[in-house]
């Protein structure tokens, strides 16, 4: 199946400081990425959508100055999580589909964030 | 409200037993799935029901799907130890590619 990786797996920083995230597809090109986040005992909250060579698309109450998003190939996408505080502290996953249309998406391992 | 809800939250039972989850969801949908995720870890995809279907099943999964009642089942027969893990079902709704989450159910399966 269909692969996707995420790297740093787990990071802990200091308050103030940026943290980046990548989001690779393995095995498949992925013209679109979605980031998601996940609180403890929570479920998965879409934070946006990744589009290759073009604008990112947030929801509603993301701050898109907070939460740069990248899709610089079709095969990478990167979460920069910018002055990080601790409510940033949180569990992000990505994931990305090979195909056009409605299909299940393959999900990347998460990486925990922990903000002191 | 973005997600749907699932029910039950939280689930106990024994090795061997069936265990049903339920999920709700409000808007009009593409297809329907359900993913399994450990604790910490990523999420698994176990099953997706297209709007037009009624029922699907993959080795012990059965999913049901009832576009009327806007809501969805999920049964996994003969439980194991090893099925312990928090279940999502998420909507690919109409017109958007992004998932929505359900509340998830966890289930513990004691053996």
């Amino acid at each position: 199946g269909a692969v996707v990786s995420q790297h740093p797996s787990r990071v802990i920083c200091k308050s103030g400081t940026s943290v980046k995230i990548e989001c690779r597809s393995l095995d498949f090109q992925a013209t679109t990425m979605f980031w998601y986040r996940q609180f403890p005992k929570k479920s998965l909250m879409l934070m946006a959508t990744s589009n290759e060579g073009s604008k990112a698309t947030y929801e509603q109450g993301v701050e898109k100055d907070k939460f740069l998003i990248n899709h610089a190939s079709l095969t990478l996408s990167t979460l920069t999580v910018t002055s990080a505080h601790p409510e940033d502290s949180s569990f992000y996953i990505c994931s990305a589909t090979p195909l056009a249309g409605y299909n299940e998406q393959f999900f990347g391992p998460g990486t925990r964030l922990t903000v002191l | 409200s973005q997600q749907g809800e699932e029910d039950p939250q939280a689930l106990s039972i024994q090795e061997g037993e069936n265990a049903t989850m339920n999920c709700s969801y409000k808007t009009s949908i593409n297809n329907l799935q359900w993913y399994r995720q450990n604790s910490g870890r990523g999420l698994v995809h176990l099953i997706l029901i297209r709007s037009n279907e009624r029922e699907k099943h993959s080795g012990r999964l059965r999913v049901t799907l009832d576009t009327s009642k806007k809501s969805s089942s999920l049964l996994i027969t003969a439980s194991r130890a090893a099925d312990t893990a928090s279940y999502f079902c998420a909507t690919a709704n109409t017109g958007r590619r992004a998932l929505t989450f359900g509340s998830g159910t966890r289930l513990q399966v004691q053996p």
